[in-house]
């Protein structure tokens, strides 16, 4: 069965880095992209940015352009997200899901468990 | 961005009873090839979105057959037959044409 599973919580200084994994299992994990969707605390999904497992091809967000970073390992089948110059904006629960281009097939059909990260001094 | 709205924000519901959430999307989510990329959500609290409908009415895998997505180009609809206690939550709509994905702000369900 497919299985993504996150790293745990993080706690962040303002202005410091955060890096989240995803490990996956159970499907060809470079015949996916994984995409990345954060949750501040009450609020809706934000789509942050997908990266392709195959290529490295990466798509993000314009917001986050220029602060976060979306890699993948295949030798581990894992997922990482960067995101730098962190701001008590930046508090939220972050998602990876299983993605890839909506007409290929069903796209981010499976998600990890979120990781929070909280931004405080 | 496709910007998409769903209404209501919230319903209320009694066992039983059916329940409908509309969604909106400010651009057609009409792909050339003929299918509508469409997509629902449940996230049930404490727990990240599953996924119910893709392609506008299309069933995820052991999605109950009391969930069903219907509409097309720009106007969709998340019909609940008969609202059970476990589909409390909020539901989110996503198109999925378009880059950057874009979500509807979440209706939340609750029982009566």
């Amino acid at each position: 069965q497919v299985e993504l599973v996150q790293s745990g919580t993080e706690v962040k200084k303002p202005g410091a880095s955060v890096k989240v994994s995803c490990k996956a299992s159970g499907y060809s994990f470079d015949n996916y992209y994984i995409g990345w969707v954060r949750q501040a605390p009450g609020q809706g999904l934000e789509w942050m940015g997908r990266t392709s497992s195959n290529n490295g091809d990466t798509n993000y967000a314009q917001k986050f352009q220029g602060r976060v970073t979306m890699t993948t390992d295949t030798s581990t089948s894992t997922a990482f997200m960067e995101l730098r110059s962190l701001t008590s904006d930046d508090t939220a629960v972050y998602f990876c899901a299983r993605d890839r281009d909506c007409s290929t097939g069903v796209c981010s059909d499976y998600w990890g468990q979120g990781t929070l990260v909280t931004v405080s001094s | 961005d496709v910007v998409m709205t769903q209404t209501p924000l919230s319903l209320s519901v009694t066992p039983g009873q059916p329940a409908s959430i509309s969604c909106k999307s400010s651009q057609s989510l009409l792909h050339s090839g003929g299918k509508t990329y469409l997509y629902w959500y449940l996230q049930k609290p404490g727990q990240p979105p599953q996924l119910l409908i893709y392609e506008a009415s299309r069933r995820f895998s052991e999605v109950p057959d009391r969930f069903s997505g219907s509409g097309s180009g720009t106007d969709f609809t998340l019909k609940i037959g008969r609202v059970e206690a476990e589909d409390v939550g909020i539901y989110y709509c996503m198109q999925g044409l378009h880059l950057p994905r874009t979500f509807g702000q979440g209706t939340k369900l609750e029982i009566k």
